[in-house]
């Protein structure tokens, strides 16, 4: 079975300062994991994504994500937090066993403080 | 611009009314999907389509029905909704499996 948690339904930052949104994932293949951005009345945009490649994963907007199988974890980081990082933040997982399915954590609000 | 369109963006509807959300994409994506978005839950994925086949409903109210004409467009029709119905409502597609999907907007629907 496939499951996302993303730990933290609230992360808040101040302006310049790291990022860190933590996901951790169950997978029964090998699974390939995205991050998206959900801005408020948008729909959501994929960050970056990860498929069975190099495990550090660089995205759009500064933002990166270093998959860890042994623990299991996608989390998402920034070294400096800017004001249009203020958003929704959702981690995602895709298997090849499961076809066109995609399974998405609840999501992280992440506020940041000017 | 993510190439994926829905129309309209707001929908306010009686419970009585029957109405359609639309989207379309120009990807050149195999797979549509519907999904729903309510404030402090999580997404919720309501329809697949491949290949203008469904293979997926996640135990979706009749209420809800979708249709897929051709691979690049796809619609819900909505009919006798009811409050708890009211949500954003999001449509996306993608290359295939496994592949990154493309969201639209959303159509943000009211049910009064």
């Amino acid at each position: 079975a496939q499951s996302v948690t993303q730990l933290d339904s609230h992360v808040s930052v101040s302006e310049g300062t790291p990022v860190l949104l933590r996901c951790n994932y169950s997978s029964s293949y090998s699974p390939s994991l995205f991050w998206y951005v959900q801005h408020p009345n948008k729909g959501l945009q994929l960050l970056l994504k990860y498929t069975s490649a190099a495990t550090l994963v660089k995205g759009i907007n500064g933002f990166e994500a270093e998959f860890k199988k042994s623990e299991t974890s996608f989390h998402l980081t920034k070294p400096s937090a800017h004001m249009s990082d203020a958003a929704e933040y959702f981690c995602v997982v895709s298997d090849w066993g499961t076809g066109n399915q995609f399974y998405f954590g609840t999501g992280t609000s992440l506020t940041v403080i000017p | 611009e993510t190439g994926v369109t829905q129309t309209p963006r707001h929908l306010v509807m009686g419970m009585t009314n029957k109405k359609s959300l639309k989207c379309e994409q120009h990807l050149g994506h195999n797979a549509m999907y519907w999904y729903k978005q309510s404030a402090k839950k999580p997404l919720e994925l309501m329809f697949v389509y491949s290949l203008e086949e469904r293979v997926e409903n996640n135990s979706v109210p009749s209420r809800f029905s979708p249709e897929c004409p051709n691979s690049s467009h796809l619609f819900l029709h909505l009919h006798t909704l009811q409050p708890e119905d009211s949500a954003l409502y999001l449509c996306a597609s993608s290359p295939g499996s496994d592949q990154p999907q493309h969201f639209g907007d959303g159509t943000r629907l009211s049910i009064l």
